[in-house]
């Protein structure tokens, strides 16, 4: 079974500027999740779509939104990009339930000058 | 609010010797725990998990790690370090009612040879 997969891989991108990420979960996973990772912050979660509908969501400003498809595949998007979204953005799919791992894709990382 | 500390953000230990990696959780609810490990410019692999069933849990690649309520606290340890183990390390602990994870800040482990 394929695992989670993110694209593009990299991304260099201008401040001001937005920018779209994708994230395609495992087969038959319907949650989606996503992460940015950094030097200084660690690991923070952003937020969680189920079943096209965002279930959950961190603290990060409103230009960090997320959208989920009929088919589970999600997206990000960051408008107005600030030399501090440089970061490692993780997507992990579940099946769903509160219990059950997540699974980790390769990230993408983004850089803005 | 539940948050993870790992104690040490810098393991070093020789190969064959005993690893272990301290990690600490704050939750006003039984949690869910988990350690992933993450290699260099790679997404976050799970090691093991910790879902209320038995407090000793084994995971991956020789891995295992106790769940100690009266200490609040999730070591990892592997009785005998190869140097492909040499990675950074996460604990993470979630919500019961969300998949959402919150990760301590990482411990780097080192193999000497």
């Amino acid at each position: 079974k394929a695992g989670v997969t993110q694209t593009p891989r990299y991304l260099i991108k201008t401040r001001g500027q937005q920018v779209t990420l994708s994230c395609s979960p495992i087969s038959g996973h319907r949650s989606v999740s996503w992460y940015q990772q950094t030097p200084g912050q660690g690991l923070q979660f952003l937020f969680e779509y189920f079943s096209e509908t965002q279930r959950n969501k961190g603290n990060f400003p409103g230009r960090f939104s997320g959208r989920q498809f009929s088919n589970s595949r999600s997206e990000m998007n960051v408008s107005t990009l600030e030399l501090g979204d440089s970061a490692l953005y993780l997507c992990a799919s579940s099946l769903g339930a509160r219990w059950v791992e997540q699974y980790f894709g390769p990230g993408t990382r983004l850089t803005v000058t | 609010a539940q948050s993870v500390t790992q104690l040490g953000s810098h393991v070093s230990v020789s190969e064959g010797a005993l690893v272990l990696l301290r990690c600490n959780y704050s939750s006003s609810v039984p949690p869910y725990l988990f350690w992933y490990v993450q290699y260099p410019n790679q997404g976050l692999q799970l090691l093991l998990k910790y879902t209320s069933a038995a407090t000793l849990v084994k995971g991956i690649n020789g891995f295992e790690a106790e769940f100690k309520k009266s200490e609040t606290s999730f070591h990892l340890t592997k009785p005998s370090a190869h140097m492909s183990d040499a990675a950074e390390y996460f604990c993470a602990v979630s919500d019961q009612g969300a998949q959402k994870l919150v990760f301590g800040q990482g411990t780097r482990l080192t193999i000497n040879p």
